[in-house]
């Protein structure tokens, strides 16, 4: 199973929206329902922002969502804080009970 | 309050075996749809899915290192290990291990993830 593709970079400014694109295949994103998004600050845990594509756990701002559309799933942040400045990484099922990551998007608030 | 740790080694040599263990609390691998995850992230790169084991002791591995890994649970001491055989340099990186349980049953997600445990290959 391959790394699923995301942007190396995304960029707004405070106030702004962003989107952050995942593509992936037929085997994993396009195949199910289970993409989840993680933001990482430098040094720190992952953390998770979205789960089955569109749910936020709960504490998570509404200013994150998600979508999918065919084998490419977004995430979008709203409002954009410097407190969203971190590494956003997205994450699908991929059957056989294992799953996948991507490769990262590093997203600056300018 | 679900909490993980990881621990282990921060330095093995080369062809040696390494064997990480995560400490959890809050939650029991026992209950139907929990499992715990191992994944872990180079220096400066992204996150890499290892391995997973189920409440009913299923194991899962990344096709590309299946043939190095190895994961264990014991329920009663609420700990799950991982043996990777064979270190190289490039295996240098953070270790997590996560839950997945909840929101992630089924290995759908990890929720939360422990701190992580730096481990250098280095002769």
């Amino acid at each position: 199973q391959s790394a699923l593709t995301q942007p190396p970079s995304a960029s707004g400014s405070p106030g702004q929206s962003v989107t952050i694109s995942c593509t992936g295949t037929s085997s994993d994103v396009g195949g199910y329902n289970y993409v989840s998004w993680y933001q990482q600050h430098p040094g720190k845990a992952p953390k998770l922002m979205i789960y089955e594509v569109t749910k936020r756990p709960s504490g998570v701002p509404d200013r994150f969502s998600g979508s999918k559309s065919g084998n490419t799933a977004s995430l979008t942040v709203s409002g954009l804080q410097a407190d969203d400045e971190a590494d956003y990484y997205c994450s699908s099922y991929a059957g056989s009970n294992r799953g996948v990551f991507g490769g990262g998007t590093k997203l600056t608030v300018l | 309050q679900i909490t993980l740790k990881e621990s282990g080694p921060t330095l093995v040599k080369p062809t040696q075996t390494l064997t990480l263990t995560c400490i959890f609390s809050g939650f029991s691998l026992s209950t139907s749809g929990v499992g715990v995850g191992w994944i872990r992230q180079p220096p400066g790169k992204a996150l890499e899915w290892l391995a997973l084991i189920y409440w009913d002791d299923d194991k899962r591995y990344s096709p590309s290192l299946k043939s190095r890994l190895t994961i264990t649970k014991d329920t009663s001491k609420n700990q799950v290990v991982l043996i990777m055989t064979n270190m190289d340099p490039v295996d240098t990186a953070t270790y997590f291990c996560a839950h997945s349980g909840g929101y992630c049953s089924g290995g759908r997600c990890f929720n939360p993830w422990g701190q992580g445990t730096l481990v250098t290959v280095s002769s």
